[in-house]
């Protein structure tokens, strides 16, 4: 059971380049969120998506993009990298309803841009 | 908003100490809390997780109760070992479409 399985897990960018980090399960969860984690900072919300084809901002949306297209796959777009955008970013998803809201982790993708 | 504040780090313990990180919340109601743990290299993982006030949540020696009196969410644990070094997040539901709400994490380095 891979559960959240993100790619790559290692990056670096020049910058202005553009990249996509992709993240994919297998759990058939419709919720998926888009995480970058700073030093001492936590973990803050990019994108979120409830379902295929809906997606919205979190708390620190510029200067990225998603699409949800299927049920399984979120990936998240850097279109122009800056140095700010050095980070670990983790994909997460969990079941819809009103549950627990506990949220199932990838194991994260280290950015740096040069 | 919804916001959790948790004891800066790095919080450094000799072998089977007793550990306590604390944790508190700003909240409207009374969301799910949870302790997620992060080992060196890898992603999140659940460690334990309260949906009411006063439950009690635990798993691998760790503890926390749910106090809505205090808003508060301390993770304990009696006996620490150097396995448990590692980054520790409160956090509790709320945000984007219901999403979790994370506090800055606390460094824990667990000597032998």
């Amino acid at each position: 059971n891979a559960g959240v399985t993100q790619t790559p897990k290692f990056r670096i960018l020049k910058i202005g380049q553009s990249m996509t980090l992709q993240c994919t399960q297998d759990m058939n969860h419709n919720y998926m969120y888009w995480y970058r984690q700073d030093p001492g900072m936590g973990l803050k919300l990019i994108y979120y998506s409830v379902g295929a084809g809906i997606t919205d901002k979190g708390e620190v949306p510029n200067g990225y993009n998603v699409s949800r297209s299927t049920t399984e796959d979120f990936p998240l777009r850097l279109e122009l990298a800056a140095p700010s955008q050095t980070s670990v970013y983790f994909c997460a998803s969990r079941e819809p309803g009103h549950g627990t809201g506990e949220l199932f982790f990838g194991e994260g993708s280290r950015l740096t841009v040069l | 908003g919804d916001s959790v504040t948790q004891m800066e780090g790095p919080v450094t313990l000799s072998e089977e100490a007793f550990l306590t990180i604390n944790c508190t919340y700003t909240a409207t109601g009374y969301p799910s809390l949870f302790w997620y743990v992060q080992y060196p290299g890898e992603g999140l993982q659940l460690l334990l997780k309260a949906t009411k006030a006063d439950d009690k949540g635990s798993n691998k020696g760790f503890e926390a109760t749910y106090r809505k009196e205090t808003t508060s969410f301390h993770l304990e644990k009696g006996s620490v070992q150097v396995s448990d070094s590692a980054v520790y997040f409160c956090a509790l539901r709320g945000g984007g479409a219901d999403g979790l709400t994370f506090g800055k994490g606390t460094h824990l380095i667990i000597q032998p």
